[in-house]
């Protein structure tokens, strides 16, 4: 058990909605980082925030968007869903951001889109 | 730009025959080179971080070693619990700490 969870652990969902995907760090974790799997594309980095601000972004498509919270949990939003969103995402999170130090995953959430 | 490449893509062994998998990478100032074991469906599961040329990592029958093009992790006399996607990272150019994947090697060990 890494420490970081996420939820839900499935989502099936149609075409043209929004889903909010939710993770919660390690305790004492300032950085999240969100990664998208897909069978084609592999681990893709979208986004990373410290501290409740954002660091980095990735190809993250206009479509989704994320925050961190003062609690530091963070959420990724996906909208106007495609077929294409199809994958497993991924939440990461370290103790500080910038080189060298380790992510640690969470166990993903599943997302189906129909 | 910020590359990895692993190889093979899948391997196959017996139980009790070493190998190794390969990280090939491209990075502008390398600021840590990362191991992940990823069961299907999981999320990735921490190994080993090397920092430099010459550094090796050991954990029970795996060992990580680092140069300054390529990564290898040993296997040593595998068991079929070590079947899994083994990835590669490395720390992408630039103040953050964006991760930039290998497509993995998915090893299987027979009995």
């Amino acid at each position: 058990d890494s420490g970081v969870t996420q939820t839900p652990k499935h989502l099936i969902t149609a075409t043209g909605q929004r889903v909010t995907l939710r993770c919660s760090p390690r305790s004492g974790d300032l950085s999240v980082y969100w990664y998208q799997q897909s069978l084609d594309q592999g681990l893709q980095f979208l986004i990373q925030y410290y501290n409740g601000e954002e660091r980095a972004k990735g190809n993250i498509l206009e479509r989704f968007s994320a925050q961190q919270f003062p609690d530091l949990h963070s959420e990724l939003n996906l909208s106007s869903l495609e077929l294409g969103d199809s994958a497993l995402y991924f939440c990461a999170s370290s103790a500080q951001t910038g080189g060298g130090e380790t992510q640690y995953f969470g166990p993903g959430t599943r997302l189906l889109v129909l | 730009e910020d590359q990895v490449t692993q190889s093979p893509e899948a391997l196959r062994l017996q139980e009790g025959e070493s190998s190794s998998l390969n990280c090939s990478y491209t990075v502008s100032g390398l600021r840590g080179l990362f191991w992940y074991r990823q069961d299907p469906g999981k999320g990735p599961e921490f190994l080993f971080t090397l920092y430099s040329a010459g550094e090796e990592k050991e954990k029970e029958r795996l060992k990580a070693t680092l140069t300054k093009k390529e990564s290898f992790l040993h296997i040593t006399a595998p068991k079929p619990e070590d079947s899994a996607t083994y990835l590669c990272a490395v720390h992408g150019s630039g103040n953050t700490g964006k991760l930039i994947f290998g497509q993995g090697t998915t090893l299987q060990v027979k009995p």
